[in-house]
């Protein structure tokens, strides 16, 4: 199994509160991924990273911030938490290889949130 | 538009039947790479295959089966003799060829395999 942690594992917050989940990879992977999965919905991006200090937003970022300072953490912050914002939040991790060949995503457990 | 749809909500079979999880996607790559995850009722998401665009070959592991048509742009999964423990929400997804790599996923199936 890839290496990967994510915590909290659970977390209920109020409105208005500022939460901040971390990912934390052990295998050196390049990319990494933070995603959130509601019904219906499957999961989608909401930011990613493809370096240190290196940050893209994906399809539903508002709301959200991220920030890489190490390879191995990919902290994700809800500067000001609102009800919407509650689902399970997925980080995941992918390398690349040097001929360009794309790795399947490995997936950390989950961290369930719900915002009251 | 980069898309995955997974018409199928729901479905509910007995143990031992065969079953197809449907899986559509629509991308104007011409390169790309499509991809099914598992995630059974404790959460986790399980990667389960990776198909290129260049290898339309079926793929069979064990009970379970791929079949990629590009002229339909259907990316197919099925399950030989289900078993209880194959039940799961299963994922489509597909990865965008752009410096993200990405996955664009569909909204999956639930698969519900009764004893």
């Amino acid at each position: 199994d890839a290496g990967i942690t994510q915590s909290p594992r659970h977390k209920v917050t109020e409105t208005g509160t500022p939460v901040t989940l971390r990912c934390h990879q052990t295998e050196n992977h390049r990319y990494m991924y933070w995603y959130r999965q509601d019904p219906g919905h499957g999961l989608r991006l909401i930011h990613y990273s493809y370096g240190v200090k290196d940050t893209d937003k994906g399809e539903v970022s508002d709301g959200y911030s991220v920030s890489r300072s190490k390879t191995e953490d990919f902290l994700l912050t809800l500067e000001s938490a609102t009800s919407s914002q509650t689902s399970v939040y997925f980080c995941a991790i992918s390398e690349t290889g040097s001929s360009g060949r794309y790795n399947e995503q490995f997936f950390g457990p989950g961290t369930r949130l719900t915002v009251l | 538009a980069q898309k995955v749809t997974q018409a199928q909500t729901e479905i509910s079979v007995v143990e031992k039947e065969d079953v197809t999880l449907d899986c559509v996607y629509e991308t104007r790559d011409t390169t790309y790479y499509l991809f099914w995850y598992k995630q059974p009722p404790s959460g986790e998401l399980v990667f389960l295959i990776r198909r290129n665009s260049f290898d339309e070959q079926n793929e069979i592991s064990g009970r379970y089966s791929w079949n990629f048509q590009k002229s339909t742009s259907s990316f197919n999964f099925t399950i030989t003799a289900s078993q209880v423990v194959d039940s799961a929400v299963y994922f489509c997804a597909l990865n965008l060829r752009d410096s993200s790599y990405k996955l664009i996923f569909g909204s999956g199936t639930r698969l519900l395999v009764r004893p």
